[in-house]
């Protein structure tokens, strides 16, 4: 199947900071999207972006389907941007549109 | 975003007990809805895929006898855990997608532990 890294896998700022996180992927995918995960568990949708570049606030994130990789951007870091964040592939499938979700990258912002 | 919910969020049961969890998409007909167990520091393993009205399909090495799912309406969905024992304690996540809604969105999780 296919294999979702994710780079750094922990990440500590100071607040205020700014970083980027990495996700690689090994075979074509037909859409992908961002997750942060906060400390009670909850995945909260930052962005699907098969392609192309998004932002959001101080979130942005860049996704080059034609090298299998895609970036998040996070600029000026707060603490309430801790948590792990996750990319989540989705390949059509037999079964349906199954995501496969990468390893995480653990972010700690601190003060 | 839409919205999906879980419940219980947490629950404690005994050994060889049941133990349903629900997930309902409330703002929209979820025509699909996953299921996913996440182990402590780890990343999320999709364990089922259910389509409103047809028989869940299973991922590989996941039980179908033990993890029973039910997607009985476009906004429900269940996952029972059936004889449970202390290894099926995990976090659990559903989710809901639909040829409406590009995106798929997660409920908040129901934590087991089983005792």
């Amino acid at each position: 199947g296919i294999q979702v890294e994710q780079s750094p896998p922990d990440l500590i700022l100071q607040e205020g900071a700014n970083s980027t996180l990495r996700c690689n992927f090994s075979d074509s995918v037909n859409n992908l999207q961002w997750f942060h995960q906060n400390p009670w568990g909850q995945l909260i949708n930052l962005f699907y972006i098969p392609s192309g570049t998004k932002q959001n606030g101080r979130l942005s994130a860049t996704t080059v389907a034609t090298e299998r990789y895609s970036l998040l951007y996070i600029s000026s870091s707060q603490t309430t941007d801790s948590g792990v964040y996750f990319c989540a592939v989705e390949q059509v499938t037999g079964g349906g549109n199954k995501l496969t979700f990468g390893t995480g990258t653990q972010l700690k912002v601190e003060l | 975003g839409a919205v999906v919910s879980q419940h219980p969020s947490r629950v404690i049961c005994k050994s060889g007990t049941s133990v349903k969890i629900e997930c309902r998409s409330l703002d929209f007909q979820a025509t699909t809805m996953f299921w996913y167990r996440q182990f402590p520091k780890k990343s999320l393993m999709l364990m089922a895929t259910s389509n409103e009205g047809s028989k869940a399909t299973y991922e590989q090495g996941v039980e179908k006898d033990k993890f029973l799912i039910n997607h009985a309406s476009l906004t429900l969905s269940t996952l029972t855990v059936t004889s449970a024992h202390p290894e099926d304690s995990s976090f659990y996540i559903c989710s809901a997608g639909s040829i409406m809604v590009y995106e798929q969105y997660f409920g908040p999780g129901t934590r087991l532990t089983v005792t």
